[in-house]
């Protein structure tokens, strides 16, 4: 069964960068058609795309984060990682790690329990 | 980006009843949507894929329909554990947008 767990501080400063970790358990992140993920939610709000990256490495990034935004696989440990530059108090958020399991179109299928992220001085 | 318009925002209902929430896409997006349930403090989690196909281990109670803009979600007769908050979100192309919610309380 597959499994993400997301790791990393809970508390940003602005300006500065979030980095975040998933570590995957069940599967190979270099499995063919599988795609990881992170969806991000901040508080009392919905569910927002943050981006993706693909078992061989390619990756979107949502327009509205892009210039900011890198996302990564880190094979030898399976686990990808999000790395979000100069971050404000609009990046305060519950930030969810997924999997992406049916390739093209298909739906998010396993979430991570997410971790809460906060950009305070 | 593809816009995720869901309606109703809130939506009160008592137990046994039949509940539809409706999703339109701002554009047409054939059958990738997807429908997931969020309950507080939880992450969301999947029950319709493709508008109309029950993710495994999902009660048979949810269904969904649509194509190409327009979508629903219902459920046949509400249980005490579906009260949560229903978003659609379209896969057909990135980024992956979602709708803004449906609360769905109890009466």
């Amino acid at each position: 069964q597959l499994q993400l767990q997301e790791s990393g501080p809970g508390l940003v400063k602005p300006s500065e960068t979030l980095s975040l970790t998933c570590t995957v358990s069940g599967a190979s992140i270099i499995s063919s058609g599988f795609y990881w993920g992170w969806i991000r939610q901040p508080p009392g709000k919905g569910l927002e795309d943050v981006g993706t990256v693909y078992y061989n490495g390619g990756s979107y990034y949502n327009p509205s984060l892009k210039s900011r935004l890198t996302i990564s696989l880190d094979t030898s440990r399976n686990r990808f990682s999000l790395r979000l530059t100069s971050v404000t108090a609009a990046d305060t958020a519950v930030y969810f790690c997924v999997s992406l399991t049916r390739g093209d179109f298909g739906p998010i299928d396993s979430w991570g329990q997410g971790t809460q992220v906060t950009v305070s001085s | 980006d593809i816009q995720m318009t869901q309606s109703p925002a809130s939506l009160s209902a008592s137990i046994g009843d039949r509940v539809t929430i409706t999703c339109r896409a701002s554009q047409g997006i054939g059958i990738y949507l997807n429908w997931y349930q969020q309950k507080p403090g939880r992450a969301p989690k999947v029950l319709i894929y493709a508008a109309s196909t029950l993710q495994s281990g999902v009660p048979s109670r949810f269904s969904g329909s649509g194509s190409g803009t327009d979508f629903t979600l219902t459920i046949s007769s509400l249980q005490a554990e579906d009260f949560a908050t229903y978003y659609c979100q379209q896969s057909r192309s990135t980024p992956y947008t979602f709708g803004q919610g449906t609360k769905l309380g109890i009466k």
